[in-house]
C-alpha cells in the first residue's frame, strides 16, 4: 500500500494567498522529490531534496526535507492561476530503494 | 530529444481484448517504468526495468505484462483487459533508479 502519505488532497485557494502540502512516509526516505501536474497533463520534476532539513526554493515555491527525512513540505506563496494542478511528492525508501508517490494535492484557484 | 513518447493517447477496448502502450525514450536511460493514475489513489507503479533485459513487479502488476529487448523500448502489454484497468497510464525513465523521472504525455484507456 501506499507508504507515503500527502495531505491535504484538495486544496482551494483564493488568489494571492499562501498554502502548504505536506509528506508523510512510515520509513526514511533517502531523498524526495516534487512533481507538479497540469489539468490533461503529465507529471513534471520540480526539485529533489537529499539532506536532512534542507530547505530549497524556486520562485514562490518553497521545499522543506524534515529532520528525520520522513516528511516534507510545499509552500507556495501569493497564489497566482499558473499554480493550478496537481503536486506530488515521491519519497525514495532507503530501506529497498523504491520510489513511493503520494496521492497528490490538487490545487485550484479562485481568480 | 523527443524525451520519452508514449503511444496511443486514447484508447477505447472491449473486455477480454488485447493491446500494447508503446514507451520510448532517447535519453539514454537505464531505469523505465509503468505507472497508472487513478483519481484519489496517486499514481501507482506496474512493472519496472532497471536495463535492458531485466523486468520486475511493481505495486499493481496483476493482468499486465512487460518486456525490455533494448534500451530505449518498454511496451506495456494488456492481455485481456478488464474494465478495472480503465485508468490513465504513464510510462516514465530516469538515468538510473531512484533519480528524477521523466513521464511520457499519457494513455487515456478506457475498458467497456
Amino acid at each position: 500500500g501506499q507508504q507515503v502519505m500527502q495531505i491535504p488532497q484538495y486544496q482551494h485557494v483564493q488568489e494571492g494567498e499562501d498554502f502548504t502540502t505536506y509528506c508523510n512516509s512510515s520509513t526514511t526516505l533517502s531523498n524526495i522529490q516534487w512533481y507538479k501536474q497540469r489539468p490533461g497533463g503529465h507529471p513534471v520534476f520540480l526539485i529533489q531534496l537529499v539532506k536532512s532539513g534542507e530547505v530549497k526554493k524556486q520562485k514562490r515555491l518553497t521545499f522543506q526535507f524534515g529532520e528525520a527525512k520522513k516528511n516534507s513540505s510545499l509552500h507556495i506563496t501569493a497564489t497566482q492561476t499558473t499554480d493550478v494542478g496537481t503536486y506530488f511528492c515521491a519519497g525514495l525508501r532507503s530501506n529497498d530503494y523504491k520510489l513511493s508517490f503520494g496521492a497528490g494535492t490538487t490545487v485550484t484557484v479562485r481568480a | 530529444n523527443a524525451g520519452v513518447t508514449q503511444t496511443p493517447k486514447f484508447q477505447v477496448l472491449k473486455t477480454g481484448q488485447s493491446m500494447t502502450l508503446q514507451c520510448a525514450q532517447d535519453m539514454n536511460h537505464e531505469y523505465m517504468s509503468w505507472y497508472r493514475q487513478d483519481p484519489g489513489m496517486g499514481l501507482r507503479l506496474i512493472h519496472y526495468s532497471v536495463g535492458a533485459g531485466i523486468t520486475d513487479q511493481g505495486e499493481v502488476p496483476n493482468g499486465y505484462n512487460v518486456s525490455r529487448s533494448t534500451t530505449e523500448d518498454f511496451p506495456l502489454r494488456l492481455l485481456s483487459a478488464a474494465p478495472s484497468q480503465t485508468s490513465v497510464y504513464f510510462c516514465a525513465s530516469s538515468y538510473q533508479e531512484g533519480e528524477k523521472l521523466f513521464f511520457g504525455s499519457g494513455t487515456q484507456l478506457s475498458v467497456l
